[in-house]
């Protein structure tokens, strides 16, 4: 089946550094995409989103990339702070007639910040 | 705003009790959507609602699961009877609808089966 799928599950970096998380999709029907953060214990949180007809959004601190060539989205956080440890999840939403705004979501991946 | 709003927080049952999971949705809010998170599965969409109409109920599990939404601001989703398996984090959220997609989520219910 399709799926959406990560790279890495953990990825740690130092505070400060930018911090990049990928995730890969395979349903090239795909028109929207969307990164969630996870904090323990708390339900998943709006990072930013991005619609198909574009290839780039930047929100405060957050820029998601998406490259449909290769079925890629990655989420970029610039000088990462030590609130911005969480779980991060990816999802899509498969853009075909009578399912719109069903999500798809990722396995997930554990953002540590090392202060 | 209220956001999301689910009762309870936490529930403890004994296997073969009936655990209803109860959900407010954000104000003016079509969409609704039940979420499991487990360990092994990951975050899985149960089923969700547009306008109170079910959509989409293929991720229920199987017949002890049913989900309800009797009017636009309240949703139930009840597992009868319950087993060990079933321990999770259920999540609801509600979207605007339409072509707005983003979900906004709950806080969820910490459901253990013993």
């Amino acid at each position: 089946g399709e799926s959406v799928g990560l790279h890495l599950p953990t990825l740690s970096v130092q505070e400060g550094d930018n911090s990049i998380i990928n995730c890969a999709y395979s349903n090239s029907a795909s028109d929207y995409f969307i990164w969630y953060k996870q904090e323990s214990g708390k339900g998943p949180q709006f990072i930013i989103d991005i619609r198909s007809n574009m290839d780039k959004r930047q929100g405060q601190r957050v820029t998601v990339l998406l490259n449909k060539t290769v079925k890629h989205l990655s989420l970029q956080i610039a000088a990462t702070q030590p609130g911005d440890s969480a779980v991060y999840f990816c999802a899509e939403n498969i853009g075909h007639s009578g399912n719109t705004g069903k999500l798809i979501f990722g396995q997930g991946t554990t953002l540590q910040v090392k202060p | 705003d209220a956001g999301v709003i689910q009762s309870p927080r936490h529930e403890v049952t004994e296997m073969g009790q009936e655990v209803t999971l109860r959900c407010k949705p954000i104000s003016g809010h079509n969409s609704l959507f039940w979420y499991r998170q487990t360990m092994m599965r990951g975050l899985e969409l149960l089923i969700y609602f547009n306008n109170n109409v079910p959509i989409d109920d293929s991720g229920m599990p199987e017949d002890r699961f049913s989900a309800k939404m009797p009017n636009a601001s309240f949703s139930t989703l009840k597992i009868q009877p319950s087993e060990p398996r079933d321990s999770a984090v259920y999540f609801c959220a509600s979207s605007l609808g339409g072509d707005s997609y983003e979900q906004y989520f709950g806080p969820g219910t910490r459901l253990t089966v013993t």
